[in-house]
């Protein structure tokens, strides 16, 4: 079942711009972390932040958790015409150490 | 090596057919998984393996059937599929299947149910 939610849905930008999706979720859980997937193939793990976290940063990739909102946001700075993909977040908590699916932002790069 | 490898990348079946989905892993980790993806879907969790052992099944039909013969390969068998079976398999695998573990996918295989 999908605990979290992404928006937006979909987002188109112009390469070189930054991109912002957001993630929220239901219950308290033990870190979020976020995937990307290129059209039609495997899942490339992006980014993991615990729930004792506010903010992590990789490369152009920047992701920030409010646990008190039950939020999390992931920010992909100039964005590249590679960038084009879907980008999951995943939750994972304490009773159950499997991970819980968004809905997922389609992200559209124009060049 | 930090690849997960899955075959073949595409399957077309019958509803009588059976046939098996391999997955393959060399990085040493002990837990395993399946999930199916629809077209625009999130990953939706089948079965997850724990040090060779069924762990979890999330209430997949009889007509899926894991295996796991030793800590690197993951099969599923297919028999009696339905059209609506049609999706992306995806194959994933962690060190654990405790706290904080990233998963690691391979490709997936498109399955085709006529």
């Amino acid at each position: 079942s999908q605990q979290g939610e992404e928006d937006p849905q979909a987002l188109s930008i112009q390469e070189g711009e930054n991109a912002t999706m957001n993630c929220s979720y239901k219950t308290s859980i033990n870190n979020l972390q976020w995937y990307r997937q290129n059209s039609g193939r495997g899942l490339v793990h992006l980014i993991l932040i615990r729930s004792n976290e506010r903010e992590k940063h990789s490369g152009r990739l920047r992701v920030t958790l409010d646990t008190s909102k039950k939020s999390s946001s992931l920010l992909i700075t100039a964005s590249r015409a590679a960038d084009t993909a879907s980008y999951f977040c995943a939750t994972e908590f304490d009773s159950n150490y499997q991970l819980i699916w968004g809905a997922g932002t389609k992200l559209i790069i124009k060049p | 090596d930090t690849e997960v490898t899955q075959t073949p990348k595409h399957l077309v079946m019958g509803m009588t057919n059976k046939k098996s989905l391999k997955c393959e892993q060399h990085m040493g980790h002990r837990a395993m998984y399946w999930y199916k993806q629809k077209a625009k879907k999130p990953p939706e969790l089948m079965f997850v393996y724990s040090y060779e052992k069924l762990s979890i099944n999330e209430s997949v039909p009889s007509r899926f059937s894991p295996e796991c013969p030793n800590s690197s390969l993951l099969n599923l068998h297919l028999h009696a599929l339905q059209p609506e079976d049609s999706a992306l398999y995806l194959c994933a695998s962690s060190p654990t299947e405790g706290r904080y573990n990233e998963q690691f996918f391979g490709p997936g295989t498109r399955l085709t149910v006529l």
